[in-house]
Order: structure tokens, then sequence, then C-alpha cells
């Protein structure tokens, strides 16, 4: 069964930073691309970042970019975000999901439960 | 950037009932387009992929079609568990979301 389970959420203050890991298994984790999105309870899903699947290209959304760094280790089948200088309106949860494509942009499937950010002082 | 709307925003149909959603595209996206379900307090599940391809599993009463800037999403017949909201997603360019469309039962 393919399943993506996050960690490392939490509660952090302005300006501080936290680490989030997506721990994949199912499936040969270096055939995909993978992703993160967010979403504030009870609102929309917002993409945040995604890379390909050796990590040699990323992509950000404007909201993070210079902030968030994305990565991954194939050896441990591990997706992870670096997440620094985080802001109030960052607090949500963070999802990881496969990329159905190698290339890092296509379908989300499956998606992990998600890992609950809070930026507060 | 591109931008995604739907419409709309949240509707209420009866059991049995044929479902449309729209979603619109700013700029053309080809079939870059799938269409998630989430459920309160659950992850968002892929049910249509590029466009009008059903995911392996997913019901036959769920299909989407359209290309370009238009697409639309249907349930031909509205189930109970069917209760959800349901994004479309663009990755065209970059990726990005729909607002979403609730469905609830009359």
């Amino acid at each position: 069964e393919v399943q993506l389970v996050e960690s490392g959420g939490g509660v952090v203050r302005p300006g501080g930073s936290l680490r989030l890991s997506c721990a994949a298994s199912g499936f040969t984790f270096d055939d995909n691309g993978m992703t993160w999105v967010r979403q504030v309870p009870g609102k929309g899903l917002e993409w945040v970042s995604t890379i390909n699947w050796n990590g040699g290209s990323t992509a950000y959304a404007d909201s993070v970019k210079g902030r968030f760094t994305i990565s991954r280790d194939n050896a441990k089948n591990s997706l992870y975000l670096q997440m620094n200088s985080l802001r109030a309106e960052d607090t949500a949860f963070y999802h990881c999901a496969r990329v159905r494509y190698s290339s890092g942009w296509g379908p989300l499937d499956p998606w992990g439960q998600g890992t609950l950010v809070t930026v507060s002082s | 950037d591109i931008q995604m709307t739907q419409s709309p925003s949240s509707l209420s149909a009866s059991v049995g009932d044929r479902v449309t959603i729209t979603c619109q595209a700013s700029q053309d996206i080809s079939n870059y387009l799938n269409w998630y379900q989430q459920k309160p307090g659950k992850a968002p599940k892929l049910l249509i992929y590029d466009a009008s391809n059903l995911k392996t599993g997913v019901p036959s009463r769920f299909s989407g079609s359209g290309s370009g800037t238009d697409f639309t999403f249907t349930i031909s017949s509205l189930q109970p568990e069917d209760i959800a909201t349901y994004y479309c997603q663009q990755y065209n360019n970059l990726m990005t979301f729909g607002p979403g469309t609730k469905v609830n039962i009359k």
C-alpha cells in the first residue's frame, strides 16, 4: 500500500524555523516527483513546493520563495521541507503528496494526512 | 500566474441528482487539469486526472471534461458518500488549485 506520513509540525514563534519530513512507503520513491501542499484549517488548498525525482529541479510558490527549501533523500525514501523565517500566515496543515510523473508536475496521488504548523507568539 | 475559478462555491442537491461543477483557468492549460475530493478531516483524494481520465477504482458516476480554459466535473447520480469539497488543480504552469466547491445533500 502506498503511504505517506508527515512529521515535524508544531508551534513555533514568528521568525523561527521548522523542518517537516515525509516518509514514503509502498512504491519506488525515486520514480516520482513530490510536492508539498498546505491548507489553513477550514480553507482551501495552496501549492507550496515541488521537487522532481532526483532533486535536480525544484519550484516554489511566491509566498514561500526564499524562505522554504524542499529536498529529498531517495536512499531514505524521504521528502523534506525546511521552513525558515516563519510568519503567522504560514500556519496551516502541510501535506506531502506523490506526483504521478517523475518530472514533478502532474496529478497528486496519494496525499499524506498532513502535519500542523502553527506560527504564533 | 494562472488563476483558477470554480463555480458554484457550494451546492445542495438530492440523492440521485446530477451535479455539475465548472472550473475556469485564466489562460490555456491544455488538459493539465485534475479534480480532487476532500472529506472533512481527511486528505484530498485524486478522482480525475488530465481533465477526463478516471483514476482506477473511482466510481464511474464521476467524470470530467474540457480543455483549454473551461472544464467540467460531473457526478451523474449523487450519493450520500459524495458529500465533500471538490477542488480543481492545474499543472500547466507550476500548480494552482481552485477555491473549492462544497457539495451537500438537500
